[in-house]
This record gives structure tokens, C-alpha cells and sequence, in this order.
């Protein structure tokens, strides 16, 4: 079965401070994938990689950046947390080529005071 | 741009009934993939069922089948025989056709709960 491990599950952080989210997966999956999760609003792309340091923006980029500088992980950065950013972060990988499923960690309930 | 619509924030259903989860998408593409992941309370998304475009016999996995409708652009999930552990978030998605990676387009979300 895939594997798909999310650091922490629950993560509280300052305004201001530089916040690491880290995802691994076990099964040599070509792409990753950062979303949020918010109620009533489902999940939303933040950015997804195809490729070992290849990137692309996804829905809502603004404030998060993102590292792959090995193919099994993939880090979503916020480079200045704001409490806008207090969210569920859930990342996925998937093999490349049509009707490939994607595959979730637990996800990361993170606040910001 | 694709969209995809679920309009029904909250159901309930008996233990042992049937329920169906509505499912709208908007697309002018021909060809393309949709999935339904559950997402079980404090636990991982996972997939339950997925249907390619292309064919029209309608996916079944166990208690769970879709009924897919083209030209109404309409991707409904029925569940048979309800569950306890049927008691989850729903959420219908929608990935194109073609492209270097397999980006999903989620609803907003269906919170099922199976009651005793």
C-alpha cells in the first residue's frame, strides 16, 4: 500500500514565524500535491510538483512556497504565517498518466496564534 | 475552467438504507475522469470509486456505485446498505484528460452520517 506521511498531525505557531510542513511518500510517485481543506470550501490546490525541483502554482500560491529537492518529499513553506493561514494541509502523491488515483496523508491541522 | 458542485452539505441516513450523494461538474471537455474520496472523521482520504468518461456502464465497488449521466454532467453516488463506518466527508472530484500531472478539482464536501 502507498504511504504517504505528513510530519505532524496538529502544529500551533506564532504570526510571523517561518512554518515547515513536511510530506514523504514511500512508493516512488512521480507528483506531489499541497492542498487546504476548509469547511464549506472543500479542498484547494496550493501547489503540486511533477518532478524532483520542478513546481507549479496551483489555485491559491499566495503566502506558501514549496521545496522538492529529493522525489519521495515534498515541503510546503510559509514564509510569514498569518492567521489566515490556520487551516487542515493535506498532501497527496499519485504515479503519472491518466486515472491515476491520488494518495492522502492524515493531514496537518495547523493554527496560528 | 472546471467546476465541480456538491450541493448537499449534510445528510443522514438510517443504518442498512440507501443513500445517493449529488454530484454537478462543468466541463467542455470530452474526455475525463471523476472519483468519489471519503474522508472518514480524523482519519486519511481515501478513494472509493472512480468512472471514466468515455464509458457508460456505471463503476460499482461493493455497496457503492455511481450513476453517471453525461449529458446532465451529473456524477451521483448511491450507497447500499449503510454503515457505521459509512459516516464520513464525501467529496466528488474531477481530473482532465492529458497533462504532465493528475490535478484534481474537488466539490465542496458531503458530510454523511449514518445513524443507529
Amino acid at each position: 500500500d502507498v504511504k504517504v506521511t505528513q510530519s505532524s498531525r496538529y502544529l500551533v505557531k506564532r504570526t510571523g514565524e517561518k512554518v515547515f510542513l513536511e510530506c514523504v511518500q514511500d512508493m516512488d510517485h512521480e507528483n506531489m500535491f499541497w492542498y487546504r481543506q476548509d469547511p464549506g470550501l472543500g479542498l484547494r490546490l496550493i501547489y503540486f510538483s511533477y518532478d524532483v525541483k520542478m513546481k507549479e502554482k496551483g489555485d491559491i500560491p499566495e503566502g506558501y512556497s514549496v521545496s522538492r529537492e529529493k522525489k519521495e518529499r515534498f515541503s510546503l513553506i510559509l514564509e510569514s504565517a498569518s492567521t489566515n493561514q490556520t487551516s487542515m494541509y493535506l498532501c497527496a502523491s499519485s504515479l503519472t498518466g491518466f486515472k491515476q488515483p491520488q494518495h492522502f496523508g492524515d493531514g496537518t491541522r495547523l493554527s496560528i496564534l | 475552467a472546471q467546476t465541480v458542485t456538491q450541493s448537499q452539505p449534510e445528510m443522514s441516513v438510517q443504518e442498512a438504507e440507501t443513500v445517493t450523494l449529488s454530484c454537478t461538474y462543468d466541463t467542455s471537455e470530452s474526455n475525463y475522469y471523476l472519483f468519489w474520496y471519503k474522508q472518514p472523521p480524523s482519519r486519511q482520504m481515501i478513494l472509493v470509486i472512480r468512472q471514466e468518461a468515455y464509458k457508460q456502464q456505471n463503476a460499482t465497488e461493493n455497496r457503492f456505485s455511481v450513476n453517471f449521466q453525461k449529458a446532465a454532467k451529473s456524477f451521483s453516488l448511491k450507497i447500499s446498505d449503510s454503515q457505521l463506518g459509512d459516516t464520513a466527508m464525501y467529496f466528488c472530484a474531477f481530473m482532465s484528460y492529458g497533462g504532465a500531472t493528475n490535478k484534481l478539482i474537488f466539490g465542496t464536501g458531503t458530510l454523511l452520517a449514518v445513524q443507529p
